[in-house]
């Protein structure tokens, strides 16, 4: 079974410009999570869609979106880029049918680098 | 809110020696724990899980038991190898698949 893909895997971009991260899913996982890493705030969640509903939401601003398809695959974009995006994305899925049994399953993540 | 605290890294040891991370966790209820673990280049796996006070979690050598009583849930390995060299993750989850993180520990093993 093939795993969870994110792609690209690496992004260099300019600030205020715009970019798409996308995120296959484990086929047959219908729950798509992005999470936000750097080394100084650590791993931290951006929002989890379900059915191409968003289900859940951190604390990041409006700048950083998502949607899901009815594929389950999903994107993330972030507008008008500052320095401080750059990091390590994360996509997870998983089945979402029970949220404390039913394990995540990361991808390598897309190394976004803002200049 | 939820949060998860690990001991400050780095951890260098020797190969075979004993591992003990440590986690402590602020929760309202009782959420599911878990370990991560992130190599280098990849994303995170999971280690290992405990859904419920008691239950004790393992995989590949390492064990962790979900300490309500505490807040804690440790990670141990009896006789670490140099393939265990990298970032150990504490989590909890928080509703919808929502992970709470720790700040990550490395580890290194020295042959």
């Amino acid at each position: 079974k093939a795993g969870v893909t994110q792609t690209p895997r690496y992004l260099i971009k300019t600030r205020g410009q715009q970019v798409t991260l996308s995120c296959s899913p484990i086929s047959g996982h219908r729950s798509v999570s992005w999470y936000q890493q750097t080394p100084g705030q650590g791993l931290q969640f951006l929002f989890e869609y379900f059915s191409e509903t968003q289900r859940n939401k951190g604390n990041f601003p409006g700048r950083f979106s998502g949607r899901q398809f009815s594929n389950s695959r999903s994107e993330m974009n972030v507008s008008t880029l500052e320095l401080g995006d750059s990091a390590l994305y994360l996509c997870a899925s998983s089945s979402g049918q029970a949220e404390s049994t039913s394990p995540l399953h990361f991808g390598n993540g897309t190394r976004l680098t803002v200049t | 809110g939820n949060s998860v605290t690990q001991m400050e890294g780095p951890v260098t040891l020797s190969e075979e020696a004993f591992l003990t991370i440590n986690c402590t966790y602020t929760a309202t209820g009782y959420p599911s724990l878990f370990w991560y673990v992130q190599y280098p280049g990849e994303g995170l796996q999971l280690l290992l899980k405990a859904t419920k006070a008691d239950d004790k979690g393992s995989n590949k050598g390492f064990e962790a038991t979900y300490r309500k009583e505490t807040t804690s849930f440790h990670l141990e390995k009896g006789s670490v190898q140099v393939s265990d060299s990298a970032v150990y993750f504490c989590a909890l989850i928080q509703g919808a698949q929502k992970l709470v993180f720790g700040q990550g520990t490395r580890l290194t093993i020295n042959p």
